[in-house]
């Protein structure tokens, strides 16, 4: 069964360092999107992507945060600068018509702490 | 008032029971509700799908939404251990951004 896959699982980084999380959608999606999990909170929105732009994004995803899809296979999130509270997961998720009963397809997240 | 409120629990059961999970909404704009599984440190996993006020079934597990009283519930019956997980209700406007709002989550424990 087709899945989405999140590169690194984990990562650690020290304070306005910059990351870039890694995300393969699944093959024949055409939306993108990023939520975050802060521990112990709920799920947020942070930006959906379709057709080499940014559809929609939420105050979280301030200046600070990039989205890319640099080849055909994967979409990135970069952080510029992180921030202590950036520290949360990271999930990324794939639908193929963005519209209607559509699915979003959620991968395995990654972890990120800034120390 | 927060946009989706969701009791976070934790609900502990033992096994055979019936569990209910459920949602409150504020706006009216939702129109499509969806409930996801989440296992410790992984990502949300669709369970259900709904777009209608009514019922909707799958196996043992029933999703029920009614937009008068913008409230939404998850029947989970006869629950098995490995039913043990976090419940995220999310709902979404009829858009093209695809954007879901999710709830806090409820975590449940089934006993064996």
């Amino acid at each position: 069964e087709p899945e989405v896959t999140q590169t690194p699982s984990h990562q650690v980084t020290q304070m306005g360092q910059e990351v870039i999380l890694r995300c393969v959608p699944i093959s024949n999606h055409l939306y993108f999107y990023w939520y975050r999990q802060i521990l112990g909170q709920k799920v947020e929105f942070l930006v959906s992507f379709y057709n080499n732009e940014i559809s929609e994004k939420s105050e979280i995803f301030d200046d600070q945060f990039s989205v890319e899809r640099p080849d055909g296979s994967n979409f990135t999130l970069k952080i510029r600068s992180t921030k202590l509270e950036d520290s949360a997961m990271y999930f990324c998720a794939s639908s193929d018509t963005g519209v209607g009963t559509d699915t979003q397809y959620f991968g395995p997240g990654t972890r990120l702490t800034v120390l | 008032q927060k946009e989706v409120e969701q009791d976070p629990g934790p609900l502990s059961v033992p096994e055979g029971a019936i569990v209910s999970l459920n949602c409150t909404y504020s706006n009216s704009a939702f129109q499509y509700f969806m409930w996801y599984r989440q296992y410790s440190r992984k990502g949300p996993e669709l369970l259900m799908y709904t777009y209608s006020s009514g019922n909707k079934e799958d196996g043992r597990f029933t999703a029920q939404v009614d937009k008068s009283s913008k409230y939404i519930s998850l029947f989970i019956r006869d629950s098995q251990p490995s039913d043990s997980a976090t419940y995220l209700c999310a709902m979404k406007k009829v858009s093209n951004t695809g954007k879901l709002i999710f709830g806090q989550g409820t975590t449940l424990q089934v006993k064996p």
